[in-house]
């Protein structure tokens, strides 16, 4: 069976500070790559997605990700967080031809001003 | 609504009781997801409805669990005689044609508790 873990499960960090946040997935074959966050008091939402062709993934608010096939990995970084980024990440993973996605854990992510 | 809407937003049971959440999805998405988000826990996926194909429902944690849905609308997720492991975030998520485009929306969840 698919699963996806993210090692951090809380991060802290200053301002202006560089983020990456770890995902690793077990599956050897085809696999779709997600990253959702939640920010406090709303809904899940996308941040980016990996389906093909670049493993280097730009997505919303200065947000991306590597996808690494030989390290099962897809990890998420910015190079300078902000307050607002203060939210719960979420990776995701769709594999073997299953029809729903397989989340992580979550890591929630505190950013100081 | 231009999102998905769940009801209730908070519901709070006995252990034993029947609850019932409602699931209304983005018109138009074919697609409707549920899953289960325990505290400090990932999402945990229950059950899968596309079109009028037969629904996935191999997340379904026991028999105490069913859900249904009206065509490509309104779905309702069904506990019955809750225990208080059930207590948790019940999130549905819809899309249009499934995965393959990636993106699932999802609506802000319908929060259990069973003392």
């Amino acid at each position: 069976a698919q699963s996806v873990s993210q090692h951090n499960h809380h991060v802290i960090l200053s301002e202006a500070a560089s983020l990456e946040l770890g995902c690793n997935y077990s599956y050897g074959g085809t696999v779709n790559l997600f990253w959702y966050v939640q920010y406090p008091g709303q809904h899940l939402q996308l941040l980016l997605k990996y389906f093909s062709g670049d493993p280097l993934v730009k997505g919303i608010k200065g947000f991306e990700a590597e996808f690494i096939k030989s390290k099962f990995s897809f990890n998420l970084r910015k190079p300078s967080v902000q307050w607002s980024d203060t939210a719960e990440y979420f990776c995701a993973v769709n594999a073997g031809g299953r029809r729903a996605l397989t989340f992580g854990s979550g890591t929630r992510l505190q950013v100081q001003p | 609504g231009a999102g998905v809407s769940q009801s209730p937003s908070n519901k709070v049971t006995e252990k034993g009781k029947d609850v019932e959440l409602r699931c209304d999805p983005i018109s138009g998405h074919t697609a409707l997801y549920w899953y289960r988000q325990r505290l400090g826990q990932g999402l945990e996926f229950l059950i899968y409805f596309q079109g009028n194909s037969a629904p996935d429902k191999s997340g379904l944690p026991s028999d105490r669990f069913s859900a249904e849905r009206t065509g490509e609308s309104v779905s309702t997720l069904t506990i019955q005689r809750t225990q208080q492991e059930d207590s948790a975030v019940y999130l549905c998520a819809s899309s249009f044609g499934g995965l393959n485009t990636g993106e699932l929306f999802f609506g802000e969840g319908s929060r259990l508790t069973v003392l």
